[in-house]
């Protein structure tokens, strides 16, 4: 059981804006900031989104991040067949003194 | 930009000693956290436990009593040892930069079985 919660899945079409979201309690998500991972198939995860809403350069501007008291959310707009990966939020927690992932949530793209 | 590349033995009986090393490249080394993150075959990341600048270590309650995090920055590296390993702690490992990573090794399978 993760501490983050994330849907299971998610699904759009090419084009579409999809929003996937991210549960935690005060003490991740309401007292440090969010990142968001993107993990193709077979590969490692990859840096999509930090500190709730930055772009690591390289990152395209059609994912973005927002936060808002124990939730975040990442959205992904224009959404291409490349997309179809899973996605994971993260944030340091207070209570635990570590690191906190969601359980994941796939995307497919229809 | 700074590359992370692990090795380290893929197939391990029980009772056996995970070994695993992250080298980093093309990028500072000191100053940053180090952490390992493992992934059980079609799960979710986990994280092991990390390494803080500082030399001080912090693992996963649930594998601490098993689990050595150690750094050598004389050769800019990181290093795994998780001890008498089950089939239960057959996953991809990961090394990351940070405690929450921003740079990731390409991962390392690890299988045990007898």
């Amino acid at each position: 059981q993760s501490v983050l919660t994330q849907s299971p899945s998610a699904s759009g079409t090419p084009g579409q804006r999809v929003t996937i979201s991210c549960s935690g309690s005060s003490y991740n998500i309401g007292s440090n900031t969010v990142n968001w991972y993107q993990q193709l198939p077979g590969a490692a995860p990859k840096l999509l989104i930090y500190s709730d809403w930055r772009r690591p350069s390289g990152v395209p501007d059609r994912f973005s991040g927002s936060k808002s008291g124990t939730s975040a959310s990442l959205a992904i707009s224009g959404l291409q067949s490349e997309d179809e990966a899973d996605y994971y939020c993260a944030a340091l927690d207070d209570s635990l003194n570590a690191p906190v992932f969601g359980g994941g949530t796939k995307l497919t793209v229809l | 930009q700074v590359q992370l590349q692990q090795w380290g033995a893929g197939q391990l009986k029980p009772s056996e000693t995970l070994s695993l090393t992250c080298g980093v490249f093309d990028g500072f080394f000191t100053g940053y956290y180090w952490s390992w993150v493992r992934q059980p075959p079609g799960k979710g990341l986990e994280w092991i436990g990390e390494m803080d600048h500082g030399g001080n270590a912090n693992y996963n309650p649930s594998l601490k009593s098993r689990v050595t995090i150690s750094v050598d920055t004389s050769k800019n590296q990181v290093s795994l040892k998780l001890t008498s390993v089950t089939a239960a702690d057959t996953a991809v490992y990961y090394c990351a930069r940070g405690r929450l990573g921003d740079h990731w090794g390409q991962g390392t399978l690890v299988t045990v079985s007898s």
